[in-house]
């Protein structure tokens, strides 16, 4: 099973700055890696496919990046709308597919 | 617009069985893989399973093996989860998701339904 590590859990950022947000994979998993958005009460919402392509909608402001065992996802100027939890998620090898423990976005 | 709407869930003792329903509507059903995702209270993200297009390739995580199955209806365009003695462990919201294309691998997921809460407890 392959183990995604996000870092770091907690990433407080103001409004306006930028914010990276990084995900390790245990072995190689080429560009098959997506991030997902999960704000409270709601239900994850995917941001970026094949480590760098956003989804329909999502803002040019979310960028991935990576390839093999170590991604980033940077959101530039942040908004406060972008205040959530991400998570990243390996379709590499399956089963099972494997998610990142999440990384919780906060105001500071 | 593609709507993913799960039903099913509750309370439920341990040991007891609980199906879980996932009506999609806005795409072709047939056309896609589909999966289940569970998430603990205030937790991360856990796959759960995966259904082909045909049902032919399905996946389990090893935490539900043997005790969960997934299945679909094509004509109805709806997804299932049966799930046999649960244990408390097995309280989360459960989501369903659609894939990418018909197979089960290579799939991000994309959209998610709205979640049904199902918890294990005496």
């Amino acid at each position: 099973e392959i183990v995604m590590t996000q870092s770091p859990a907690t990433l407080s950022v103001s409004p306006g700055e930028r914010a990276t947000l990084s995900c390790r994979a245990s072995q190689s998993i080429s560009t098959n890696l997506a991030w997902y958005q999960q704000k409270p009460g709601l239900s994850p919402r995917l941001l970026i496919y094949d480590a760098s392509t956003r989804a329909t909608g999502i803002p040019a402001r979310f960028n991935g990046s990576g390839s093999g065992t170590d991604f980033t996802l940077t959101i530039s100027s942040l908004q406060s709308e972008d205040f959530a939890v991400y998570y990243c998620q390996q379709y590499n090898n399956w089963p099972p597919y494997t998610f990142g423990q999440g990384t919780k976005l906060d105001i500071k | 617009e593609v709507q993913l709407v799960e039903s099913g869930g509750g309370l439920v003792q341990p040991g007891r069985s609980l199906r879980l329903s996932c009506a999609a509507s806005g795409f072709t059903f047939d056309n896609y893989a589909m999966h289940w995702v569970r998430q603990a209270p205030g937790k991360g993200l856990e796959w759960v399973s995966s259904i082909s297009w045909s049902s032919g390739s399905i996946g389990y995580a090893d935490s539900v093996k043997g005790r969960f199955t997934i299945s679909r209806d094509n004509a109805k365009n709806a997804l299932y989860l049966q799930m046999n003695s649960l244990r408390p462990e097995d309280t989360a919201f459960y989501y369903c998701a659609k894939g990418k294309s018909v197979a089960s691998s290579y799939n991000w997921l994309d959209p998610w339904g709205q979640g049904t809460l199902v918890t294990v407890s005496s």
